[in-house]
């Protein structure tokens, strides 16, 4: 099975620190994504990636960046962590084409920011 | 690219089919239907996906209309294990998916 595995389930930061969320996937896949989920407002495209290297903006972006200097690791980073980025954080990898279906999902890492 | 609707809740009996719609009135010729759904505080599990013609696996059945506006998942026999969020998706642009708020489905002892 393929396995996603982000590096922390809980994580408490403080406002202005640099935070790294880390994802590792073990199948090989060229794709990579961060998302963020919040009550309400579902599951939103924070970044992606479809090779070493490359990365592509999503939904938002904004006090976030990313790096994947390694196929099978993708990094989130908050350059200074707020109280408004406090949320689940999850990482996801696919095969190409574009029809696969094959999403697999991390468990999750849930930020708090204080 | 396509957007979906879907009702934020519904509730189903134990035992009973589970059946969960979902609108995409402007879905292109080329977007798949996909399903996925999310048991708390896990991350989001491929159940299926269709283009045109109804599809079933071991998890559920997904039922697509003739005019690809609309859809319905069905979990034939609903267990509490099934309770979840279900997240209907017929967007795709590149290679990313994008989720909306999806259907909490509450199965009922």
């Amino acid at each position: 099975d393929v396995k996603v595995t982000q590096s922390s389930r809980y994580l408490v930061k403080r406002t202005g620190e640099k935070v790294f969320l880390e994802c590792v996937q073990d199948m090989d896949h060229e794709n990579m994504f961060w998302y963020r989920q919040d009550p309400g407002l579902g599951l939103r495209l924070i970044y992606f990636s479809y090779d070493v290297k490359m990365k592509e903006k999503g939904d938002i972006p904004e006090g976030y960046s990313v790096s994947r200097e390694k196929k099978e690791r993708f990094s989130l980073i908050l350059e200074s962590a707020s109280t408004n980025q406090t949320s689940m954080y999850l990482c996801a990898s696919s095969r190409r084409p574009r029809a696969s279906p094959d999403y697999t999902f991390g468990s999750g890492t849930r930020l708090t920011v204080v | 690219d396509a957007k979906t609707t879907q009702p934020p809740s519904m509730d189903c009996a134990e035992g009973r089919a589970a059946n969960l719609p979902c609108n995409h009135s402007t879905i292109s010729g080329n977007e798949y239907v996909y399903w996925y759904r999310q048991i708390h505080s896990q991350g989001p599990q491929y159940i299926i996906h269709g283009l045109k013609n109804n599809e079933t696996n071991e998890m559920a059945s997904l039922i697509i209309t003739e005019d690809r506006k609309s859809s319905t998942l069905i979990l034939p026999h609903a267990t509490l294990r099934d309770t979840a969020v279900y997240y209907c998706i017929a967007r795709v642009t590149g290679n990313q998916f994008y989720f909306g708020t999806g259907t909490s489905l509450t199965v009922i002892p």
